[in-house]
């Protein structure tokens, strides 16, 4: 079981509210990702980390923003939420210094924006 | 550009019996992984089965094993002696490295196992 961990696991909000979901992970792993995905929809990445201090936007565009202040820790910030943003969000890591770089999948953050 | 094709949208297989699931894909590299993901409904994704690219081997774990065709870019998953458990939504991935890491998934199967 991956050590991979997500809050809040369900959150609803309204409009124009800030908001920051939690990534956390205890296996040390340098990289991190986001991902964005609707109900039986793929997976887009939105943000991915090689590192502290590292931050990319990924192939889909998103508003929000993240940060790598610790290995450990991964948040992605929404300044103001709108119903666009509803979506389930998923946070991974991944340690490229095996055989291969398989992703390790919290369990999500399933966003609702009234 | 790398794309992953999942072209079964939905499938269902009764339970014991063996479903094998399609997945192609489209690259110009030689050195690249694949993977299967099983996302259950309202948990967590989880890794099924990995390939490496220069293996001709197929990879199996357990119940689950892989077809796959380098020269065609053709990567099933074939489940067999099916379970309710399996019920869940599969993504096939492709990943390589060139300098940076990139990860592209398919757009999922929804397997259904009946009982």
């Amino acid at each position: 079981e991956a050590d991979i961990y997500q809050t809040p696991r369900y959150l609803v909000i309204g409009t124009g509210k800030k908001i920051t979901l939690e990534c956390s992970q205890t296996m040390g792993h340098d990289k991190m990702y986001w991902y964005q995905q609707d109900p039986g929809m793929e997976l887009h990445l939105i943000h991915y980390s090689y590192g502290v201090n590292s931050t990319e936007k990924g192939d889909l565009s998103s508003e929000s923003t993240v940060s790598r202040i610790r290995t450990e820790h991964f948040p992605l910030t929404l300044e103001s939420a709108r119903p666009s943003h509803t979506s389930q969000y998923l946070c991974a890591s991944s340690d490229p210094s095996g055989t291969t770089d398989t992703q390790y999948f919290g369990p999500g953050t399933r966003l609702t924006v009234l | 550009a790398q794309t992953v094709t999942q072209s079964q949208p939905e499938m269902s297989v009764q339970e014991a019996e063996t479903v094998t699931l399609s997945c192609t894909y489209d690259t110009s590299e030689n050195n690249y992984y694949l993977f299967w993901y099983k996302q259950p409904p309202s948990r967590q994704m989880i890794l099924v089965i990995r390939q490496e690219a220069y293996k001709q081997q197929n990879a199996t774990e357990n119940r689950f094993s892989v077809n796959f065709q380098k020269a065609a870019k053709s990567f099933s998953l074939k489940i067999s002696d099916s379970q309710l458990g399996d019920t869940a939504m599969y993504f096939c991935a492709f990943m390589k490295y060139s300098g940076t890491y990139k990860y592209i998934f398919g757009t999922g199967t929804r397997l259904k196992v009946l009982a």
